[in-house]
């Protein structure tokens, strides 16, 4: 069974969509998080969520936001979708405390 | 704020041979320091972890890390590198308390194992 899953695994849409990713994790972590990689492999944290607490990075834009139906579920909604978008964006979820993440394979969005 | 820095962005080394990925890291108190690997086309790994107690750590596929708090080094070693070992190798470091609990990521480190 996959631990922490994502889909889809590509995503090719065209500027001014709006677009979802899913993320589901079956470890009963606390918390939640997605990580944008660029083309250099940098790994940039977007969002932190547990059952109390949503973090966000000031820097995200707004048009990114995260759902949570309920603890083992974690979407990211895009809307209009710009080309500097394109990116690897990776779901991952930890135990309170953030000790440990467990990684998804990651999303590769490419807007167009 | 907290900060880590993987000064190599590839390293490169014969099958074989001893390897190592170097990490340094600036963080307010005592820190939780993390090392993943990154496979192509896949998702970071947990290697390992250093919490608290002995300084050397020792994780997953024969890679360990050794703590150094003078030097703020946290550097990833392997006795005996395999070609297998090719990845990106992530540094993290998060504050043991206070703080944000997200870790903060180094920008990675591309190993390359030579046959």
């Amino acid at each position: 069974d996959t631990a922490v899953s994502q889909t889809p695994k590509y995503l090719v849409t065209q500027m001014g969509n709006d677009k979802s990713i899913k993320c589901e994790q079956n470890l009963g972590h606390d918390t939640m998080y997605w990580y944008k990689q660029d083309s250099k492999k940098f790994l940039k944290i977007m969002f932190s969520y547990n059952n109390k607490e949503l973090i966000i990075n000031e820097t995200v834009p707004n048009r990114f936001s995260p759902k949570s139906p309920d603890k083992a579920h974690l979407n990211l909604h895009i809307n209009s979708l710009e080309l500097g978008d394109s990116a690897v964006y990776f779901c991952a979820s930890s135990p309170l405390g953030g000790d440990g993440y467990t990684f998804g394979s990651g999303t590769r969005l490419t807007v167009v | 704020a907290q900060s880590v820095a993987q000064p190599e962005d590839q390293v490169n080394v014969a099958e074989g041979n001893p390897l190592t990925v170097k990490c340094t890291y600036s963080v307010s108190g005592n820190p939780y320091l993390f090392w993943y690997v990154q496979y192509p086309n896949r998702g970071l790994q947990f290697l390992l972890k250093y919490i608290t107690g002995d300084n050397l750590v020792k994780g997953s596929y024969g890679f360990e890390a050794e703590f150094n708090k003078s030097q703020t080094s946290f550097h990833l070693k392997k006795p005996s590198a395999l070609v297998s070992d090719s990845a990106l190798y992530f540094c993290a470091v998060r504050p043991s308390s206070g703080g944000s609990y997200i870790p903060t990521f180094g920008r990675g480190t591309s190993l390359i194992v030579h046959p």
